[in-house]
């Protein structure tokens, strides 16, 4: 069963803690991306990633930082650097070679800092 | 990157047809445009996709003029169901960045 997974649905982190976000896809997608979404707002892009061991800055990626060790596997780390981290995380994928194809999303992940 | 225009919010009747519009002035000869639906809670679902003139899939429409300075996604008759946000993108053939804006939340009375 194809797919994106995001782990887990919800997490508590203590202030000045690092969180680590999993995302998982067996779809043989080469891009990746992460992404914020606040109450009522848009998605923001935090980082992405067109191919294995590289990856490029989004709009808001301070505080926040991924790697791209495997085609499958894009974890996004949530560091104490991140001022205001409480928010709706959410993971997408996409085959990456050209502009005309569909971005797969994940169920998202809702980090609540306590 | 080409940014995108859309209303912030629709209001629509069950059976009627909803037409968004988006405009996105900077678009470049190799971008293509792109809608998604969300609803709350849930990673965004993609709809349609298209480059010019006109496509249409089994949920919606998407109109793209000569200029391709806008575009237009149709829902044939709505449903309560389809209360969500809707969100236009361009999508950029070298960039490969998803950019979204904030969306046109739509709402659908009974």
């Amino acid at each position: 069963d194809g797919g994106i997974t995001q782990s887990p649905k919800y997490l508590f982190r203590k202030e000045g803690q690092n969180v680590t976000l999993s995302c998982e896809q067996n779809l043989n997608h080469d891009a990746m991306y992460w992404y914020r979404q606040d109450p009522g707002q848009g998605l923001r892009l935090i980082y992405y990633s067109q191919i294995v061991n590289d990856f490029q800055k989004g709009d808001i990626a301070e505080g926040y930082s991924v790697s791209r060790e495997k085609k499958e596997s894009f974890p996004l780390t949530v560091t104490s650097a991140q001022k205001n981290p409480t928010a709706f995380y959410l993971c997408a994928s996409s085959p990456g070679r050209t502009a005309n194809t569909e971005a797969f999303f994940g169920q998202g992940t809702r980090l609540t800092v306590v | 990157l080409a940014k995108t225009t859309q209303p912030i919010s629709m209001d629509s009747y069950e059976g009627q047809e909803v037409n968004i519009t988006c405009s996105h002035n900077n678009i470049a000869t190799n971008d293509y445009i792109t809608w998604y639906q969300q609803f709350p809670s849930q990673g965004p679902r993609f709809i349609i996709q298209g480059y010019k003139t006109k496509v249409t899939n089994e949920v919606a429409s998407l109109f793209i003029p000569a200029d391709r300075k806008s575009s237009t996604l149709s829902l044939p008759r709505v449903s309560l169901s389809d209360t969500a946000v809707y969100y236009c993108l361009v999508v950029s053939g070298s960039a490969r960045q998803l950019t979204f804006g904030s969306g046109t939340q739509l709402t659908v009375l009974p």
